[in-house]
């Protein structure tokens, strides 16, 4: 069965530090990798994607990635959080295999403290 | 350049009722998706639509029904509401063969009641 884990729920940091959300997905294909953010009751915004290729991605708002397959992760990183990164982020898995419906992870809630 | 529109936004239902969400997706994109997310949860796959059939469905009851149009844009028809059906409905557009890179609306928020 294809699943994605997020294995944080909450993430506080301070303004200005850095930041790494945690994506580990087990899929019996070979995958698409996505991370997209939600702000409270909005939809969703993607920010990055992965298909093939450099196994490191980057995307929107100074925000980048990068696939282990491997560890079969695919973590999001950004060097410098601004207060206004504070949001619902979701890592999200698809695969042509599988008709190329996403399959999320349960996100994490970014907390910007100033 | 338009994004994915849905409509309506909001919307209260009574327990039992039917209900129709639509959704007209981004421009030059022809499959359409349907999510549900519910309150503090993840988005969970309804189904797809590409050349006006259902091509894939999620774990969703019959209840839950879709259409597509000869211009793409969907609906999405829910019979029989029940009180957990009360969520975000998003819909998200793709040109065909994106591997599912995938452009997401704002969402109904639907209420029942």
């Amino acid at each position: 069965a294809q699943s994605v884990t997020q294995p944080d729920i909450h993430i506080t940091v301070s303004e200005g530090a850095s930041l790494e959300l945690r994506c580990n997905y087990s899929y019996g294909a070979t995958p698409y990798l996505f991370w997209y953010v939600q702000s409270p009751g909005q939809g969703l915004q993607l920010l990055l994607k992965y298909f093939s290729g450099d196994t490191l991605v980057q995307g929107i708002k100074g925000f980048e990635a990068e696939f282990k397959r491997s560890q079969s992760s695919f973590n999001l990183r950004k060097p410098s959080v601004h207060w206004s990164d504070a949001a619902e982020y979701f890592c999200a898995v698809g695969a042509r295999e599988y008709g190329n419906k996403l399959v999320f992870g349960a996100g994490t809630i970014l907390r910007v403290k100033s | 350049d338009a994004g994915v529109t849905q409509s309506p936004t909001h919307l209260i239902k009574t327990r039992g009722q039917q209900v129709t969400l639509r959704c007209s997706p981004k421009s030059g994109h022809d499959t359409v998706s349907w999510y549900q997310q519910a309150l503090g949860q993840e988005p969970q796959f309804i189904f797809q639509y590409y050349e006006e059939e259902e091509r894939q469905r999620g774990n969703f009851p019959d209840r839950f029904s879709g259409h597509q149009f000869p211009n793409y844009s969907s609906e999405l028809n829910v019979n029989a509401l029940l009180l957990g059906d009360s969520a975000l409905y998003l819909c998200a557009s793709s040109p065909a063969g994106a591997n599912g890179g995938y452009t997401f609306g704002s969402g109904t928020r639907l209420t029942v009641v």
